[in-house]
């Protein structure tokens, strides 16, 4: 159990779908990430609420929406994805201080056909 | 620019010694991190370093050189279940706000033999 939770943890949809990814973490955290992990690329960071700021990575696509209500949620919004969409993609938190490890969940393996 | 270099893939003996290196080139410099990942799982946290020398952990020992951007993870008395991959992370220097960048390497994926 990783103090962090996500589900679903896979996901089939396709691209004309919509779908939501969610992630609760019960750590006190004060900041919460989206990642995508694909084969043979670094861990790339997606979004990051931090001190209910909001951080963006300006090369993800708009078909990606995220949504913090609070410092204990976070879901991804999925819309008219594509097939190179599909990919591992894990939620993490930490304490917004710098050298704060992250928590990751166990991410939602999502396919897009 | 900002790179991270570690190796694809290594195997290692049950009961042995393994070095994993890290070769970082960030625009400054907060520290690195070690994470390993079991297939299917989430990545769990190792260590970090941000000052020069040995932090050991149990089993598990992290190095680090700034001067050199050199970063290893030493896994001593090597077990089966420390088949994983092992992710290096740097921490690049803070922006004006309060965001941190880690820049992460490709992962070494670590086969244990028995």
């Amino acid at each position: 159990e990783t103090g962090v939770t996500q589900t679903p943890r896979h996901l089939v949809m396709g691209m004309t779908n919509k779908k939501s990814l969610k992630c609760e973490q019960h750590l006190g955290h004060n900041a919460m990430y989206w990642y995508k992990q694909s084969a043979k690329k670094p861990l790339e960071l997606m979004f990051v609420y931090s001190l209910e700021e909001r951080v963006e990575n300006n090369s993800v696509p708009s078909r990606f929406s995220p949504e913090c209500p609070n410092s204990s949620h976070l879901f991804l919004h999925l819309h008219t994805l594509q097939p190179e969409d599909s990919a591992l993609y894990l939620c993490a938190s930490s304490q917004a201080t710098q050298n704060s490890p992250l928590h990751f969940g166990n991410g939602t393996r999502l396919t897009v056909t | 620019g900002q790179n991270i270099d570690q190796p694809t893939e290594m195997t290692a003996t049950e009961g042995a010694i393994v070095q994993i290196n890290c070769t970082y080139q960030t625009s400054g410099f907060n520290g690195l991190f070690w994470y390993q990942q079991h297939a299917g799982e989430a990545p769990t946290f190792l260590s970090y370093n941000v000052l020069d020398g040995l932090e050991e952990k149990g089993r598990f020992s992290s190095f680090l050189s700034r001067s050199k951007g050199y970063s290893y993870l030493l896994l001593k008395e090597l077990q089966m279940k420390d088949s994983a991959s092992y992710l290096c992370a740097a921490l690049e220097g803070l922006n004006a706000g309060n965001n941190r960048k880690l820049i992460w390497g490709l992962g070494t994926s670590l086969g244990v033999n028995p």
